[in-house]
This record gives C-alpha cells, structure tokens and sequence, in this order.
C-alpha cells in the first residue's frame, strides 16, 4: 500500500530533551515536506526537500533540523525542544515539484507535547 | 507574500444539500492548486488538484473550479452526506518556489 507512515505518533517529551520524529515513504517520491498545525494558525510548513541531500527552509524552520540521506526517510529533530513546538506534526510527499507531480501525500500526524 | 483565505469558517448543512466552499488567494502566480479533506485528528487527504491551466476537476460528487486570474477557487459537494463532515482545506503551490501555502479550512458538519 502507498502511504508515508510517522513515528512515534504521540510523544509526550521535557523541554531540553532531543527528539527525532520519524518520517518514511514507499512511493519513490522526490519531495517531501514537514508542517506543523497549530489551532488558529493553520498548517505552516516547516523544512522541505527536494531530493537526497537537498533540503530547504521553510516559513517556520526555527528551532527544527531535517536530514534527507535517503530518497524515502526525512526525520524532523528536535535538538532542544521547548514548549512552543508543542503541535501536530505532518510529514508529505509527492512525485516531484511542478510539471503535474505536485500532488501531496500526507503522514498520520504525531502529537507532540512539551512540558 | 502569498496569502490563502477559506471563508466560512465553519458550514453546517442539513444532509442532502448541495453546498459550496470557498477559497481565495492573493497572488495569481500558482502552479496549482489542491483541496484536500482533514478528519478530526487524522492526516490529510488529497481530493482534487486542479494545475493552473485548467479550469475545473470532479471526482464523483465533488467538482473544483479554479479562475486563477481572480484568484478564487470553488469546491462544490452535491448531495452532501454526513460521512462529507470535516475539515476542508485548499492550498496553493507557489509559482517560482517549492512552496505550499494553506488557508486555515472550512469545517463542515452535515446533520443527519
């Protein structure tokens, strides 16, 4: 079955610990993407990446870090989370940029809570 | 700065009703735009991706317009079902960037 799948998809964490949160796809996509939700402020997208070892910021990158060292994994760390990251997280896909692949896969979403 | 605005906010229908939703957005240099549907505390779904030269999409009861001069998008849902109650979201993918912007949805609810 096509999906992106996130782990974990809840996580309950204190402020200072680092994180990693998983993200991976079975599509052979090119691009994938990182977005946090927050209520009131809509889905904000956070890093992207265009391929392997290709990645760029996006409106809210303070505070996160990405990797893309294979086409199908994209993690998101936290490497001193704070309360402020407290959200719900998506992890998205897609064939490519432009050109008709654009269309967006999305991960289950993780909870995360920072105390 | 691109902007994406869905108005209402919230829509409640009784079942049956044909309804419209509504999205619009500042700068007309988009490659495409989607919707896509959001269950409580669940991930997005993609519905219906319309690329900046077309006008419209269906997908069943569902039909997207897209009159990108204007910058508006329409959503219109025939027959409505209270399995269609959820969030709707429609986002844009920016021209000359590898960007999507989000409007902040409309959350329908249809009545039994």
């Amino acid at each position: 079955e096509a999906q992106v799948t996130q782990n974990p998809r809840y996580l309950i964490t204190v402020t200072g610990k680092k994180l990693t949160v998983t993200c991976s796809q079975n599509m052979n996509h090119e691009y994938m993407s990182w977005y946090r939700q927050d209520p009131g402020l809509g889905l904000r997208q956070i890093y992207y990446s265009m391929n392997v070892e290709v990645t760029d910021k996006g409106d809210v990158p303070e505070g996160y870090k990405v990797s893309r060292k294979e086409k199908r994994n994209f993690p998101l760390i936290l490497e001193s989370p704070s309360p402020n990251q407290t959200s719900l997280y998506f992890c998205a896909s897609s064939l490519g940029w432009g050109q008709g692949e654009d269309e967006q896969y999305f991960g289950p979403g993780t909870r995360l809570t920072v105390t | 700065k691109q902007e994406v605005t869905q108005i209402p906010a919230a829509l409640s229908v009784p079942e049956g009703e044909n309804l419209v939703l509504n999205c619009s957005f500042t700068d007309s240099a988009i490659y495409n735009l989607q919707w896509f549907r959001q269950d409580p505390g669940k991930g997005l779904t993609s519905l219906l991706l319309i690329q900046s030269s077309q006008r419209e999409q269906t997908s069943g009861r569902l039909n997207a317009s897209l009159d990108k001069s204007s910058g508006r998008s329409t959503l219109y849902i025939a027959a409505s079902q209270p399995g269609d109650s959820a969030t709707y979201l429609c986002a844009v993918t920016q021209g000359g960037s590898e960007k999507l912007v989000f409007g902040k949805g409309t959350k329908l609810t249809v009545n039994p």
